[in-house]
């Protein structure tokens, strides 16, 4: 298994607070990447980051911003939570971009209320 | 904009039987094309990864096709289990994009 590990992995929340979810790998890889998985639409991108404090967005990136200080740990902030992003996060690394398999975490469960 | 299409969303099957999950996309222009196994509750899993250069890649009962030309990808499993029961997602690798998914196909193999 790849060392990625995401936490918390299940989170209860209020509307309107802030949260933050963390992807730790141990692999030294470039690429590391926030999806959300919700049912009706798959999974789709949020933020990726190529490289230390190099980010960009992908489809679905309003309401969250992303960090990256150490190659090892991407965040995800959800500035004001809101019940449209009750959902399951997934952070994902890859060595390279083009070529090369993509790993997976177990997954962040979060649910605003 | 690509898109990727899975079909069928949901298959049931005895087990023993050998089954066929279909994934189109609609820019051939991609890197590679990635199948993918998601068991309830859990993260995906890399089953076969498909170069554009490469027509199929095998593991184990698992092959998978890719034909760039027509947009189309299939995953072939042979001699069903009921532990091949998951959703398997299919995506495809463009530049300067992060890998972009189908809504994948839920495999149930029944004993």
């Amino acid at each position: 298994d790849a060392g990625i590990t995401q936490s918390p992995r299940h989170k209860v929340t209020e509307t309107g607070t802030p949260v933050t979810l963390r992807c730790h790998q141990t692999e030294n890889h470039r690429y590391m990447y926030w999806y959300r998985q919700d049912p009706g639409h798959g999974l789709r991108l949020i933020h990726y980051s190529y490289g230390v404090k190099d980010t960009d967005k992908g489809e679905v990136s309003d309401g969250y911003s992303v960090s990256r200080s150490k190659t090892e740990d991407f965040l995800l902030t959800l500035e004001s939570a809101t019940s449209s992003q009750t959902s399951v996060y997934f952070c994902a690394i890859s060595y390279g971009q083009d070529g090369n398999t993509i790993y997976f975490g177990e997954g962040s469960w979060l649910t605003v209320v | 904009k690509q898109e990727v299409t899975q079909i069928p969303a949901a298959l049931s099957v005895p087990e023993g039987e050998n089954l066929v999950l279909n994934c189109s996309f609609t820019d051939s222009a991609i890197y590679n094309l990635q199948w993918f196994r998601q068991d309830p509750g859990k993260g995906l899993t890399s089953l076969l990864l498909i170069q554009s250069s490469q027509r199929e890649q095998t593991s184990g009962r698992l092959n998978a096709s890719l034909d760039k030309s027509s947009g189309r990808s299939t995953l072939y499993i042979a001699a069903s289990q009921p532990g091949d029961s998951a959703t398997y997602l299919c995506a495809v690798n463009q530049a300067g994009t992060a890998l972009i998914f189908g809504k994948g196909t839920t495999l149930s193999v029944s004993s």
